[in-house]
């Protein structure tokens, strides 16, 4: 295992399209994140999976962003009618039940909304 | 509300010198921290870690510090490198599985 994927690396789209976003976290491990980071600033918390269960979702994750885990493995975040706002990096990390590690991130993926 | 922070946002660095980067935290209830380190188009990369009932744990040239009293956290890299260079964050692991960022200092390494 070579660690947490995130595809696409790069996305671009228009404002007012919808994306999704992938991430494959390391196999082993049960707990999930997506985490959002700005320019400049450290990762901001948006939603977390222990197996497929959805157990915490931030304030900034709005009506437009929605997260799955299906069968406890991948995880879909898809963000609808896309703001400019919504340009970001949008990081996934994985980890396991104990807290050594904290968790392993992806390289995530950059959006652009233009 | 409670958050975990750097005093600086930006460091330049002679190579081969040393560098500390200083983090303040605001939850005396924080027990478990950890320094991330994030290089341009990557994610955020675990360096060391450290535990409330801990003052100090040393790595490969990094040291982390931790003073409770003043709920500082420091981070210091001996002998500093041209592959050093990047942004460090350090987190706060809450109760609830969950890490809290600051928004990070860029280190610069001058060659």
């Amino acid at each position: 295992d070579t660690g947490v994927s995130q595809n696409p690396r790069h996305k671009i789209t228009k404002r007012g399209q919808n994306v999704t976003f992938r991430c494959d976290p390391i196999s082993e491990h049960n707990r999930l994140y997506w985490y959002r980071q700005t320019l400049g600033q450290g990762p901001e918390f948006l939603t977390y999976f222990q197996n497929e269960a959805q157990l915490e979702k931030s304030r900034l994750l709005s009506d437009r962003f929605s997260a799955e885990r299906p069968k406890g493995s991948f995880s879909t975040l898809e963000i609808q009618r896309t703001e400019q706002g919504d340009s970001a990096m949008y990081l996934c990390a994985s980890g396991g039940t104990g807290r050594f590690h904290g968790y392993t991130f992806g390289s995530g993926t950059r959006l652009t909304v233009v | 509300g409670e958050s975990v922070g750097l005093h600086l946002p930006t460091l330049s660095v002679q190579e081969g010198d040393n560098s500390i980067i200083n983090c303040a935290y605001s939850n005396s209830a924080s027990d478990y921290f950890i320094w991330y380190k994030q290089e341009s188009g990557k994610g955020p990369q675990f360096i060391i870690d450290i535990r409330s009932n801990m003052d100090k744990r040393q790595g490969q040239r990094v040291t982390v510090l931790l003073n409770k009293t003043v709920k500082h956290l420091s981070l210091q890299i001996a002998a500093t490198q041209p592959g050093d260079s990047a942004v460090y964050f350090c987190a706060e692991w809450g109760p609830d599985y969950k890490l809290s960022f600051g928004a990070g200092t860029t280190v610069t390494v001058r060659a």
